[in-house]
């Protein structure tokens, strides 16, 4: 079965520190894959995507993702977190021939001042 | 720019009662999806639909019904309500192109006793 695994529940960083949340796939082909944000009580917002190309992508918020192919990973970073950056965070890889998504079950990020 | 909206935002049913969340969108999307959320379990899909007119069962359609009124609306029913159903959930819509992220509304908040 096709998958998005998050490994991490939840991941704490100080402020200032870099930031990394993982995810890898397990979908077939060469999915598109995405990463969205969830701040309490709203929607997820769409932070960025890799189609194809440059492994390093870039997206809102500072945020950027690195896409490696062997290891099937799309790691999400920052260089220096924000306490504002405290949310949910998941990852997305689309079903191959559909218009759906797979998501992750997100990680928490809790940014500590 | 209203994006996606969604009503109620909390509603409290009885189990066996029945209800129907509505979902809007007014950016022209094809493609409009029901999730719910859950602790634990990220986003499963409920329903989705690619076009006016046509509706696809997803990962947990079971307990639903959804209608795609016109390319605008999309609302899920709940028929007789169970304390399973208890949920966030989400509408969502996009393009339809595949690498289009999806637009989220702000989820209803749904407790069945």
């Amino acid at each position: 079965a096709q998958s998005v695994a998050q490994p991490e529940d939840q991941v704490n960083v100080a402020e200032g520190n870099p930031l990394t949340v993982k995810c890898t796939y397990s979908v077939s082909g060469n999915p598109y894959l995405f990463w969205y944000v969830q701040y309490p009580n709203r929607g997820l917002q769409f932070l960025l995507k890799y189609i194809t190309g440059d492994n390093l992508v870039k997206g809102s918020y500072g945020f950027e993702a690195e896409f490696n192919k062997s290891q099937t990973s799309f790691h999400l970073k920052k260089p220096s977190a924000l306490v504002s950056d405290s949310a949910l965070y998941f990852c997305a890889a689309d079903e191959p021939d559909t218009d759906k998504l797979i998501f992750g079950t997100g990680t928490r990020l809790q940014v500590f001042p | 720019n209203a994006g996606v909206t969604q009503t109620p935002k909390f509603q409290v049913l009885k189990t066996g009662q029945s209800m129907t969340l509505q979902c809007a969108q007014d950016m022209n999307h094809n493609s409009m999806y029901w999730y719910r959320q859950d602790p634990g379990m990220g986003l499963r899909l409920i329903y989705y639909s690619a076009s006016e007119g046509t509706t696809d069962k997803g990962e947990v359609p079971n307990g639903y019904n959804v209608s795609r009124l016109n390319k605008r609306e999309f609302s899920l029913r709940l028929e007789s309500a169970a304390p399973s159903q208890t949920s966030v959930y989400f509408c969502a819509s996009s393009p339809g192109t595949g690498n289009s992220p999806l637009h989220f509304g702000n989820g209803t908040r749904l407790t069945v006793t």
